[in-house]
C-alpha cells in the first residue's frame, strides 16, 4: 500500500500561473483535507472533504479550488497563484468518523510562487 | 471558536534532560487533544492522544481541562526525539466531520 500520495513534491510558478496538487490514497479512507504548513502558523486547514461528491472549506480557502469524484483523489487547484501562497501543502485523510481522528498525512509538495 | 497555541517555536534541552512542550487551547465544548510529530526527512505522524492515556517513546501528555493545557512532557530526552512537535485539537466543523485545528509547532533540539 502507497497510503497517501502527493505529486508533485517540488514546484515553482510565476504569480499568475494555475496549477494542481495531486493527492491519491488507497485506504480507502473517507475524509480527505489539505492543509498548507508556514513557519510558525502550524498546518491550516484549506479543504476538506467527508466523502466523494462533498466538499468544504477549512480555515483558509480563498485562491485554492478542490474537488472530490471518487473516494481515491483529491486535487487542489490554485486558478491563479500568489506570492503568498508560497507554502508546503499536506494532503491527509482519515477512516471516516470512526477513524478517531488519527490522519495519515501524504510526503508534502514545496510550492514556490515568484 | 477553537485555537491551538504553542507558546514556544524552539526548545533546546541536553539529551537526558527533562523536556516539557507548552500547549494551550480554547474550545467551548469538550475537546479531543493530539500530538503529532515530524522527524526529519519523514510525514507527519501521530504521536500520542489524550484518550489513549498512553505513553508513546517515552513522552506523555495530560489534559488539564481548568487550565486548558495539554503538556507534552519526557523525564530524559534523546537525541533521536529531535523533532518538530504539533499540538491539535478536534473540534466540529460546519457539522460535518470533526477536522482538527493544529498549534504553530515547537520544534525540539535535543544536544549532545
Amino acid at each position: 500500500n502507497a497510503g497517501v500520495t502527493q505529486t508533485p513534491k517540488f514546484q515553482v510558478l510565476k504569480t499568475g500561473q494555475s496549477m494542481t496538487l495531486q493527492c491519491a490514497q488507497d485506504m480507502n479512507h473517507e475524509y480527505m483535507s489539505w492543509y498548507r504548513q508556514d513557519p510558525g502558523m502550524g498546518l491550516r486547514l484549506i479543504h476538506y472533504s467527508v466523502g466523494a461528491g462533498i466538499t468544504d472549506q477549512g480555515e483558509v480557502p480563498n485562491g485554492y479550488n478542490v474537488s472530490r469524484s471518487t473516494t481515491e483523489d483529491f486535487p487542489l487547484r490554485l486558478l491563479s497563484a500568489a506570492p503568498s501562497q508560497t507554502s508546503v501543502y499536506f494532503c491527509a485523510t482519515q477512516n471516516g468518523a470512526s477513524g478517531a481522528n488519527v490522519l495519515t498525512f501524504g510526503a508534502g509538495s514545496r510550492l514556490t510562487v515568484l | 471558536a477553537q485555537r491551538v497555541t504553542q507558546p514556544e517555536k524552539l526548545l533546546s534541552v541536553f539529551k537526558g534532560a527533562p523536556v516539557e512542550l507548552k500547549c494551550n487551547y480554547s474550545y467551548s465544548g469538550s475537546p479531543e487533544l493530539f500530538w503529532y510529530v515530524q522527524y526529519s526527512r519523514q510525514r507527519l505522524q501521530l504521536l500520542l492522544r489524550h484518550i489513549s492515556r498512553e505513553s508513546i517513546k517515552g513522552f506523555t501528555a495530560d489534559l488539564n481541562k481548568g487550565e486548558t493545557s495539554f503538556h507534552l512532557k519526557k523525564p530524559f530526552a534523546q537525541e533521536e526525539d529531535s523533532a518538530m512537535y504539533y499540538c491539535a485539537l478536534s473540534g466540529l466543523l460546519n457539522n460535518a466531520g470533526n477536522m482538527l485545528t493544529f498549534g504553530g509547532g515547537t520544534r525540539l533540539m535535543v544536544k549532545p
